[in-house]
């Protein structure tokens, strides 16, 4: 079974500074996406980014970008100039090409950010 | 606030009672899904419901018991609930066509409390 595997309970982070959230995930599966979800305090959960793990290209939004190792299955996101509205917490998460209802989440990683 | 609208917000029930959780989407999707949010746990997929199919999850108790009467709408029925279903429940909707399944897009969430 597919696991995703969010090391970092918590990070914190300066405003206008930047921070990496962990992710690894393990499979066996060639083809798969990933996401990046982010849930402020009592907001709903959003989607920040996702990937494609046939694209070699690291996929951007904006601030966020992440930083997809396919070999090592490492799968960071990166938020730079950070903002006070970026406090919440994040969630990685993977999605099998082959079975379409099957998404698997991590443990999350609060991001606090620090005026 | 993204189109996926969930009711009620709160729900405090004893262990005897017998309610539902509704969910709506208005995003024009053919799958729903619910969730399980428990603290510093992964989330936990519960049921799905793709081009109105039930796919079973046959690790979820049968007090909790879906029902979808169209692709709109996701209902949760509980009864006999344990203190330990106490967790904030997520909905949430994709779009399933032949090319693969898009993001999947979350509601608010029912905060469950089961005395």
């Amino acid at each position: 079974a597919q696991t995703v595997t969010q090391s970092q309970p918590e990070m914190s982070v300066q405003e206008a500074e930047t921070v990496t959230l962990s992710c690894t995930y393990d499979t066996s599966e060639s083809d798969y996406y990933l996401f990046w979800y982010k849930q402020p305090p009592s907001r709903q959960m959003i989607l920040v980014i996702r990937q494609e793990a046939y694209k070699q290209q690291n996929a951007t939004e904006n601030r966020f970008s992440v930083n997809f190792q396919k070999a090592a299955k490492s799968f960071s996101l990166k938020i730079s100039d950070s903002q006070l509205g970026d406090a919440a917490m994040y969630f990685c998460a993977y999605r099998s090409a082959y079975n379409n209802n099957d998404m698997r989440f991590g443990a999350g990683t609060r991001l606090t950010v620090k005026p | 606030e993204t189109g996926v609208t969930q009711t009620p917000r709160h729900l405090v029930m004893g262990m005897t009672n017998k309610k539902s959780l509704k969910c709506e989407q208005h995003l024009g999707h053919n799958a729903m899904y619910w969730y399980k949010q428990s603290a510093k746990k992964p989330l936990e997929l519960m049921f799905v419901y793709s081009l109105e199919e039930r796919v079973e999850n046959n690790s979820v108790p049968s007090r909790f018991s879906p029902e979808c009467p169209n692709s709109s709408h996701l209902f949760l029925h509980l009864h006999t609930l344990q203190p330990e279903d106490s967790a904030l429940y997520l909905c949430a909707s994709s779009q399933v066509s032949v090319a693969g399944v898009d993001t999947q897009y979350f509601g608010p969430g029912t905060r469950l409390t089961v005395l």
